[in-house]
C-alpha cells in the first residue's frame, strides 16, 4: 500500500525567495507522482507528475520537483516565490489503482 | 475544453437525510473519482468509476454509493447523514489507466446540520 508524508504543515517565505515542499512516500511497487496546488474554495489543479524517465519533473508556475529513487523522495521547488503562490499543495501517489493517495498537504505563505 | 464540473457546489442538508451530487467530466475523460476532503483526514478516496464499473473503493461505510452513466457522468449518494459527513467532495477525471493524471472540479461543499 502506498502512504506520501509532507515534511511541513505550514510553510513561510518571502517574495523572490525559494519555495521547498518536501514529499517522502511509501510504495510496493514503481510508482507515479503527483504535485496539485488547492486555491481557497477551489478544486486542486495538476502542477507536475512523474512517470517514468527524466528524474527532473517540470510543471507550470515556474514550478519543478526531482525524483529520487534512493530517498524515496519527491521535493517540490520554484526558485523566486510569488505572491500568487501562496495555496496549499499536496503531494499524491498512484500505484496503477485508479486512486491517488495524498500526503497531509503544506499550506505556503508569501510574505511581501 | 471545459473542465470538470460539480453541482451543487454548496448544499445544507440535516442529519438522516440523504444527499445526492453530479460530477460530468472532462469530454473523453471515461474515468471518474470521488474524494472526500476534511479538516481532520484530509483527501480521502472513495471510489472510482469507468465504463459504468466500479474499479476501486476506498474504506468508507456502506452509506456512500456512486454509479456512473453510460455517457460518463457520474454521481455519488451518501444516505442517512451524520455530522461527520460534512466535507467537500471532490470529483476528478482522467482518460483510462490507473496512472493518469486526475483532473478536479471545484467540489461540493456539503454541510450537515
Amino acid at each position: 500500500a502506498q502512504s506520501v508524508t509532507q515534511l511541513g504543515s505550514h510553510v513561510s517565505v518571502s517574495e523572490g525567495a525559494l519555495v521547498l515542499l518536501r514529499c517522502n512516500y511509501s510504495s510496493s511497487v514503481p510508482p507515479y507522482l503527483f504535485w496539485y496546488v488547492q486555491y481557497p474554495n477551489q478544486g486542486l489543479q495538476l502542477l507536475l507528475k512523474y512517470t517514468t524517465g527524466a528524474t527532473l519533473v517540470k510543471g507550470i508556475n515556474g514550478f519543478e520537483a526531482e525524483f529520487k529513487k534512493s530517498e524515496t523522495s519527491f521535493h517540490l521547488t520554484k526558485p523566486s516565490a510569488h505572491m500568487s503562490d501562496a495555496a496549499e499543495y499536496f503531494c499524491a501517489v498512484s500505484e496503477n489503482d485508479y486512486k491517488l493517495s495524498f500526503g497531509a498537504g503544506t499550506t505556503v505563505t508569501v510574505r511581501a | 475544453k471545459a473542465g470538470v464540473t460539480q453541482t451543487p457546489r454548496y448544499l445544507i442538508k440535516t442529519r438522516g437525510q440523504q444527499v445526492t451530487l453530479s460530477c460530468s467530466p472532462i469530454s473523453g475523460h471515461r474515468s471518474v473519482s470521488w474524494y472526500q476532503q476534511t479538516p481532520g483526514q484530509g483527501l480521502q478516496f472513495l471510489f472510482e468509476y469507468f465504463s459504468e464499473t466500479q474499479r476501486n473503493k476506498g474504506n468508507f461505510p456502506g452509506r456512500f454509493s456512486g454509479r456512473q452513466f453510460s455517457n460518463s457522468r457520474s454521481e455519488m449518494n451518501v444516505s442517512t447523514l451524520e455530522l461527520g459527513d460534512s466535507a467537500l467532495y471532490l470529483c476528478a477525471s482522467s482518460l483510462r489507466t490507473g496512472n493518469d493524471e486526475q483532473y478536479f472540479g471545484p467540489g461540493t461543499r456539503l454541510t450537515v446540520t
